[in-house]
């Protein structure tokens, strides 16, 4: 069965730091992985996403994820936060088959302090 | 390009009563998703609609949750009656259903059961 684990409920880094969201991933096939963020009320807004290719993906607002099949895990980083970067983070895998259908992580919160 | 368009953004209702949700995908994506987001949590998928045909509705509490996709393009998602624990974001998105294709969510219909 496909899943996603994000491990950690909330990161919290200072602005301009470097900042890593993690995520793992289970899947049988191939995987097709993505990040969305969440602002307070708001849908959620696609960030980047890893097909095939490159392992490093570089998406919106200077994200950017690298891919590790080896280790099954699929980190969002940034060189330097914004603490207009703190929202909800989630992480999703979509199956190639099946109707296409998404499983979501459970969410982390980032906290950007000035 | 316009985006998901859901209505309304909040409602509030008593346990017991009636609501309906309403949905428009972005134009051309066949593939149509309502989720239940509940606070704190991920967004976990109700029912998956391919055109105006249901491909999986599995987590669908179906004594009370009903959807449907007419003519393959908007969606209404109701629930009669309503409980309590039905608080939560439901999440409409849409995508090409192509299995690379990412999806796109609109900005949710808050509901509050009293």
């Amino acid at each position: 069965a496909q899943s996603v684990a994000q491990p950690e409920d909330q990161v919290n880094v200072a602005e301009g730091n470097p900042l890593t969201v993690k995520c793992t991933y289970s899947v049988s096939g191939n995987p097709y992985l993505f990040w969305y963020v969440q602002y307070p009320n708001r849908g959620l807004q696609f960030l980047l996403k890893y097909i095939t290719g490159d392992n490093l993906v570089k998406g919106s607002y200077g994200f950017e994820a690298e891919f590790n099949k080896s280790q099954t895990s699929f980190h969002l980083k940034k060189p330097s936060a914004l603490v207009s970067d703190s929202a909800l983070y989630f992480c999703a895998v979509r199956e190639g088959y099946n109707f296409n259908k998404f499983y979501f992580g459970s969410g982390t919160k980032l906290n950007v302090k000035p | 390009e316009a985006g998901v368009a859901q209505s309304p953004r909040y409602k509030i209702i008593e346990k017991r009563q009636s609501v309906a949700f309403w949905c428009n995908p972005i134009s051309g994506h066949a593939t149509l998703y309502w989720y239940q987001q509940i606070l704190g949590q991920g967004p976990k998928l109700l029912i998956q609609f391919q055109n105006n045909g249901v491909v999986d509705d599995s987590q669908l509490p179906k004594d009370r949750f009903s959807a449907e996709r007419l003519k393959g393009v908007d969606s209404t998602l109701k629930i009669q009656p309503a409980k309590l624990e039905d608080s939560a974001v439901y999440l409409c998105a849409s995508s090409l259903g192509t299995d690379t294709g990412e999806l796109f969510f609109g900005e949710g219909s808050r509901l509050t059961v009293l």
